[in-house]
């Protein structure tokens, strides 16, 4: 398995735009989650999906953040309009019930700038 | 809320040279406690984990135990190599809570020759 792929490795966009970051889970796997890392506070879980399910946005920041898992396969994170201070890597990791309080598998990030 | 607190990097070490990384946790319950390892340019990826009170997890040389009556889950290595040089994170998961993941906020580890 190619495990879990996020696109693009990199963004650089102006305030105010739109931004998309895109997830593909491994496959099987029934769990999404996406972090954000930031230098002053760390990996924080933004939200987590459970069969294409949103369970817990509670670490959403604010309103232009949006996710969306359409399909098993796809997940997307969405920031209108973005702003400097987005500027993180996204994470995206996915996992399987059976795995429960075990592994779960990230992919190697976003890295977005926003000027 | 559930919290994990690590020491502060970065941490310098020789090659060969003897490892802890600090973890501290605040849960109720009983946790599962995980330790992440960060390479430059890449996602996480588990390195070694306990599930309950007095296990020991280990993996490639780096060892912790689950240390109930202190909260603690220090990582340890007995000698480093360059290749260790990364970002640690200490994390756990609530008990019934599934796979969210609480991190701390991460120890860097430097190895020199």
């Amino acid at each position: 398995d190619a495990g879990v792929i996020q696109s693009p490795r990199h963004e650089v966009t102006e305030m105010g735009q739109e931004v998309t970051l895109r997830c593909k889970p491994i496959s099987g796997h029934d769990y999404l989650f996406w972090y954000r890392q930031t230098m002053m506070r760390g990996l924080e879980l933004l939200i987590y999906f459970n069969n294409n399910v949103p369970i817990d946005d509670s670490g959403m920041p604010e309103d232009r953040f949006s996710a969306k898992m359409p399909n098993a396969s796809f997940s997307t994170l969405k920031i209108q309009p973005s702003e400097p201070r987005d500027s993180a890597v996204y994470f995206c990791a996915s996992t399987r019930t059976e795995l429960m309080n075990t592994e779960a598998f990230f992919g190697q990030g976003t890295r977005l700038t926003v000027v | 809320g559930n919290s994990v607190t690590q020491m502060e990097g970065p941490v310098t070490l020789s090659e060969e040279a003897f490892l802890t990384i600090n973890c501290t946790y605040t849960a109720t319950g009983y946790p599962s406690l995980f330790w992440y390892v960060q390479y430059p340019g890449e996602g996480l990826q588990l390195l070694l984990k306990a599930t309950k009170a007095d296990d020991k997890g280990s993996n490639k040389g780096f060892e912790a135990t689950y240390r109930k009556e202190t909260t603690s889950f220090h990582l340890e290595k007995g000698s480093v190599q360059v290749s260790d040089s990364a970002v640690y994170f200490c994390a756990l998961s609530p008990t019934g809570g599934g796979n969210k993941l609480t991190f701390g906020t991460g120890t860097q580890l430097k190895v020199e020759l």
